[in-house]
């Protein structure tokens, strides 16, 4: 079983639309999860960072955190065809400070 | 600000040939650093990480290495590649302190071995 799985998609969604983009993880030692963007043959861009169980809004971006059901989600409004890429999610546990990525969720927003 | 470089962009290599990637961090000191492999359709697999000069952690046995000969600098090697080698090399760094727990992505290298 890997320890962060992701739906890898791909999701195609009408501009406008809200998008939700899920990852679960099974390691307890996981303590901040993070979403990153991907263009296509371009290096991941941090999107989101959360530490704690709870939603963090940043513009039309919100991650929400459920540690208790070890489900993390990213959603997307009013998405646009500049969305359009794979998003990762990723958990690091303080032992060993490198992060542990999901397979990345496809994402096309048609116009 | 802090930037990373990581180069060459894109090689096509044979079977059998060694390898040189190459990784360097500006405006940070003493970062930790990471090499990751993106096989096609595939999600980041950690290859190495590095937490100071000359401290190499290995995650998956393999034919390949890593150096950190100076303290922002971090490369990847290997004396004989394989078909198996092909895939998109992401060098990246964290910050230490309080915000040291997320990476920072270079813009990658896409090797093909033929």
């Amino acid at each position: 079983q890997k320890e962060v799985e992701q739906d890898p998609g791909p999701l195609s969604v009408p501009e406008g639309a809200i998008v939700s983009l899920n990852c679960t993880y099974s390691n307890s030692a996981f303590q901040y999860f993070m979403w990153y963007r991907q263009y296509s043959r371009k290096g991941p861009e941090l999107l989101m960072y959360t530490y704690s169980s709870g939603n963090k809004e940043d513009g039309r971006f919100t991650a929400q955190v459920d540690k208790s059901s070890k489900y993390i989600s990213l959603f997307i409004r009013d998405s646009q065809p500049s969305d359009s890429a794979t998003y990762l999610c990723a958990s690091v546990d303080t032992g060993r400070r490198a992060l542990t990525f999901g397979s990345g969720t496809r994402l096309q927003v048609q116009p | 600000s802090q930037t990373i470089h990581q180069w060459p962009a894109t090689l096509v290599q044979p079977v059998g040939s060694p390898l040189s990637l190459e990784c360097t961090v500006e405006g940070t000191s003493n970062p930790n650093l990471y090499w990751y492999r993106q096989a096609a359709g595939r999600g980041l697999q950690l290859l190495f990480y590095s937490v100071g000069i000359g401290q190499i952690s290995s995650e998956v046995p393999q034919n390949l290495s890593a150096s950190r000969p100076q303290d922002r600098q971090f490369i990847l090697s290997s004396k004989k590649l394989l078909l198996s080698d092909s895939g998109f090399y992401l060098c990246a760094w964290r910050p230490r302190g309080a915000s040291g727990n997320t990476i920072y992505f270079g813009e990658g290298s896409w090797l093909t071995v033929v």
